[in-house]
């Protein structure tokens, strides 16, 4: 069955990079995506890719996927404390019919 | 426009009680999602309404339920509540189902069951 899985915790320094893995089984997955937790909210979408794209860069993230591997990961570069939360990884299907999310890394930034 | 809501925001029920929560989504958005999201587990998908049909379902007891109104507002109910009930229960709504399914989540209703 499908499954996506990630590392629990991350811990940086404020000003470095940080970079959250993602690995997901479904390789009919079309849309990968990365969502953000902040303490006591629900989920936002932070950026999505397709498939068929390797890279997505946007402001300070840049997401990489390696289609081969199953392999997605999020780099957000100079973080910040506010960057501290939760972030989800998530796959959908063709259809889009069901979202199917990783278990979410707690990112920590050490000021 | 307003985003996604959920009421209530906390909950404390006791176990074999019943419980319902709701959930309006944003204005033109007729898909709605329900996730229960816990600690060890995560987030997992309970099930999805699009123009008040049930299109998917996850891996629930049938303890859980849900339904879908006309104007796309949704409830889900759990029966027979048991303690490992007690989780965040997120509401997101997308405009249709994608793909991609970019998906807006309320801030949950926090339901404890002692």
């Amino acid at each position: 069955g499908e499954d996506v899985e990630q590392s629990l915790f991350l811990s940086v320094r404020e000003g470095d990079s940080s970079v959250i893995n993602c690995t997901y089984t479904d390789s009919s997955s079309t849309y990968l995506y990365w969502y953000k937790q902040e303490p006591g909210a629900g989920l936002q979408l932070l950026t999505y890719i397709f498939s068929n794209m390797d890279m997505k860069q946007d402001q300070r993230l840049t997401v990489l996927l390696n289609k081969k591997d199953k392999h997605l990961s999020l780099r957000i570069a100079d973080t910040q404390t506010g960057d501290s939360a939760i972030y989800f990884c998530a796959e959908s299907d063709t259809g889009g019919f069901k979202t199917i999310f990783g278990a979410g890394t707690r990112l920590f930034v050490k000021a | 426009k307003a985003g996604v809501t959920q009421t209530p925001r906390y909950l404390i029920k006791t176990r074999g009680q019943q419980v319902t929560l709701s959930c309006s989504p944003i204005s033109g958005h007729r898909s709605v999602s329900w996730y229960q999201q816990t600690p060890g587990q995560g987030l997992q998908f309970l099930f999805e309404y699009f123009s008040e049909t049930q299109r998917n379902k996850g891996n629930f007891p049938g303890r859980f339920s849900g339904r879908q109104f006309s104007n796309s507002r949704s409830e889900m109910n759990v029966s027979t509540l048991e303690l490992g009930d007690s989780a965040l229960y997120l509401c997101a709504s997308s405009m249709d189902r994608g793909p991609p399914t970019v998906q807006y989540f309320g801030p949950g209703t926090r339901l404890t069951v002692t």
